[in-house]
């Protein structure tokens, strides 16, 4: 399996703000994905990081709000701009591996003020 | 549309068998997925089914009913680490993913 790392691990922001999340894979992939967690929930799709070209957004997700750059097969980001304490979270990657398995990093835990 | 079912929690007792049922209503429907997630943490992976049947990892097995929208994660011998979310998620075209809330698994000793 793909080695997955995050940073920032975790954040406390003020409202208004922005934060970019970075998710580094250890080995090229072709497909990357952001997916939300928000507290006692499960996982939501925001959007999937396309190499090369703009990123899919999922229903409910735009881009003036969670911008992402892919700029290679072994990066991407994730900017949760003019936050709100509704974006209170955690924020993960994923990475499609040999095969279809998906793996996910260890995740940005965001709490905005 | 998308729709992911599975039950919010169930308690075992160490040494015995749990099966996590999931059933799934997906558009365009690839693959099933199951994590295992601790609190605090990311979830992490277990198995990936495509085809119909039983595949066995260790202590882990997942099987899948394509025809009939059904998977189940089976979990034998149970350890107290073994306490955890286990997510079902359906994969489908773009191969995004679809999760179910969740099942809570306790084991009590």
């Amino acid at each position: 399996s793909a080695v997955i790392s995050q940073k920032p691990s975790r954040d406390i922001c003020q409202r208004g703000t922005s934060l970019t999340i970075q998710c580094q894979v250890d080995s090229q992939v072709t497909m990357m994905f952001w997916y939300r967690q928000q507290p006692g929930q499960s996982l939501t799709l925001i959007a999937t990081a396309n190499q090369g070209s703009e990123a899919t957004y999922e229903s409910g997700f735009v881009i003036d709000k969670f911008p992402i750059s892919r700029p290679n097969l072994t990066f991407s980001t994730l900017t949760v701009s003019n936050m709100s304490p509704e974006d209170s979270s955690i924020y993960l990657c994923s990475v499609e591996y040999l095969g279809g398995e998906q793996y996910f990093g260890p995740g940005t835990r965001l709490t905005v003020t | 549309g998308q729709n992911i079912d599975q039950p919010t929690e169930m308690t075992a007792t160490e040494g015995a068998i749990v099966q996590i049922n999931c059933t799934y209503q997906t558009s365009g429907f690839n693959g099933l997925f199951w994590y295992q997630q601790h609190a605090g943490e990311a979830p992490t992976f277990l198995s990936y089914n495509v085809l119909d049947g039983l595949e066995e990892k260790g202590r882990f097995s997942s099987f899948l009913s394509r025809s009939k929208g059904y998977s189940y994660l089976l979990l034998k011998e149970l350890q107290m680490k073994d306490s955890a979310s286990y997510l079902c998620a359906a994969g489908a075209a773009g191969n995004k993913l679809t999760f179910g809330g969740g099942t809570r698994v306790l084991v009590k000793p």
